[in-house]
């Protein structure tokens, strides 16, 4: 069964800083990894997916990376702002349905 | 589309009642999901269904749950009787064709339940 981990589970960093999230999958048979946010008292929101094909995908400010070999994935984020402040959840979508960490909880310091 | 669509959107309830929560999924998708979040469980896949079969229900946590896709516009989750550890928030989702190529999942608001 794919396993999906994202370290760190929280993250504090001053307004400015570039930052990076990890996410990593036991099995490499995966069709696209995804990355959402997720807002408190709000549903998941999909910010990016990378059809196993790729290597990375760039929405604005935010950039992910794909290596099937090794099974990890990173969100990239530039220039953090408040606003990006949330958990944000890795998930592995394969044998039709979607595999999803434990999330890693952002929070940008103004 | 108006995106997935949950009700109630919060519920309290007493211990030993029935709960039910709906889903409406987004039109044309023929996967739907339903997970359970908890801060000590994260993300929990209950049951998701393809083309309104049940495919994988081996999240449910017993057989207090229930889970039923009468058509494609419409889903239920049923706990009967409820208990105070089914407090959680739990979010119906759905998909174009599940987790294969190019597909992403759209997630509702989620219904968030409380059991005293």
């Amino acid at each position: 069964k794919q396993e999906v981990t994202q370290i760190p589970a929280a993250l504090s960093v001053p307004e400015g800083e570039n930052l990076v999230l990890n996410c990593s999958f036991t099995d490499s048979a995966i069709y696209n990894l995804q990355w959402f946010r997720q807002d408190p008292g709000k549903g998941l929101t999909s910010l990016l997916l990378i059809q196993s094909s790729q290597r990375e995908q760039t929405s604005g400010r935010l950039n992910a990376s794909l290596d099937k070999s090794s099974g990890r994935s990173t969100l990239y984020i530039a220039a953090s702002q408040p606003g990006d402040s949330a958990t944000y959840l890795c998930a592995a979508g394969g044998g039709n349905q979607f595999y999803f960490g434990t999330g890693t909880s952002l929070t940008v310091i103004p | 589309d108006a995106g997935v669509i949950q009700s109630p959107r919060h519920e309290v309830t007493e211990m030993g009642q029935e709960v039910t929560l709906r889903c409406k999924p987004i039109s044309g998708h023929n996967s739907l999901f339903w997970y359970r979040q908890t801060m000590m469980r994260g993300l929990e896949l209950l049951i998701y269904f393809n083309n309104n079969v049940p495919i994988d229900d081996s999240g449910m946590p017993e057989d207090r749950f229930s889970a039923k896709m009468p058509n494609a516009s419409f889903s239920t989750l049923k706990i009967q009787p409820s208990e105070p550890r089914d407090s959680a928030v739990y979010f119906c989702a759905s998909s174009p064709r599940g987790g294969s190529v190019g597909n992403t999942i759209y997630f509702g608001e989620g219904s968030w339940l409380t059991v005293v």
